[in-house]
């Protein structure tokens, strides 16, 4: 159980275009959804804190208005990046909690964008 | 100074040895701490989590010191397998809280070697 899925697994984009990303929990329902981004040799950084059905709550740093999340479903948060430029190629990977549940988030397997 | 800090490593480790690795973490208020391993290009794994008391899971050691703000992991009985990175992640709230945001070290990166 607590399986979390991300699609693509990598893509390719052109400089300039939008890339969406989506994350689903395919057998649990999750009220809150986080995106982090790695960069290689770099730990895990927690981009947005998402919880379903409400706006993503943002770290210091990372622009809202680059990084679109919606949270619209309890097994379905989406990342998009607009106008993707090639410092935003990086490894992005979501997890997924339950409420009422501890601490354990479940993560995806990753999402790696590279923009050209 | 990073909230949560590692040795990046890498440590190379013949097979059948033990290693042992620290992190040491920045915010006193911490209070649920675990290590994750993270093998190339994949996702992060939970590995265990750390108790004041220590604990064990197989060849795995995990250990807290809330005094000196640390945690260390210890792996006996090297197997190539355990070649990864391991990551020290903590969290503010307590164990029961749900979506606590965690904070996760660089990662120390372990090899097993023949």
């Amino acid at each position: 159980g607590a399986v979390v899925s991300q699609h693509p697994s990598w893509v390719i984009c052109k400089s300039g275009t939008s890339v969406k990303i989506e994350c689903r929990s395919l057998d649990f329902q999750a009220t809150t959804m986080f995106w982090y981004r790695q960069f290689p040799k770099q730990s895990l950084m927690l981009m947005a804190t998402s919880n379903e059905g409400s706006k993503a709550t943002y770290e210091q740093g990372v622009e809202k208005d680059k990084f679109l999340i919606n949270h619209a479903s309890l097994t379905l948060s989406t990342l998009t990046v607009t106008s993707a430029h090639p410092e935003d190629s990086s490894f992005y990977i979501c997890s997924a909690t339950t409420s009422g549940n501890s601490y354990e988030q479940y993560f995806g397997p990753g999402t790696r964008l590279t923009v050209t | 100074r990073k909230e949560v800090e590692q040795d990046p490593g890498p440590f190379n480790v013949p097979e059948g040895a033990t290693v042992a690795f620290n992190c040491t973490y920045s915010n006193s208020a911490s209070q649920s701490f675990f290590w994750y391993r993270q093998d190339c290009r994949k996702e992060p794994k939970l590995l265990m989590s750390v108790y004041s008391s220590g604990n064990e899971d197989g060849r795995f050691t995990a250990q807290l010191n809330r005094a000196s703000q640390y945690i260390s992991l210890l792996i006996r009985d090297s197997k190539l397998s355990d070649s990864a990175t391991y990551l020290c992640v903590v969290t503010p709230g307590g164990i029961k809280a749900a979506g606590n945001k965690l904070t996760f070290g660089g990662g120390t990166r372990v090899l097993v070697k023949p």
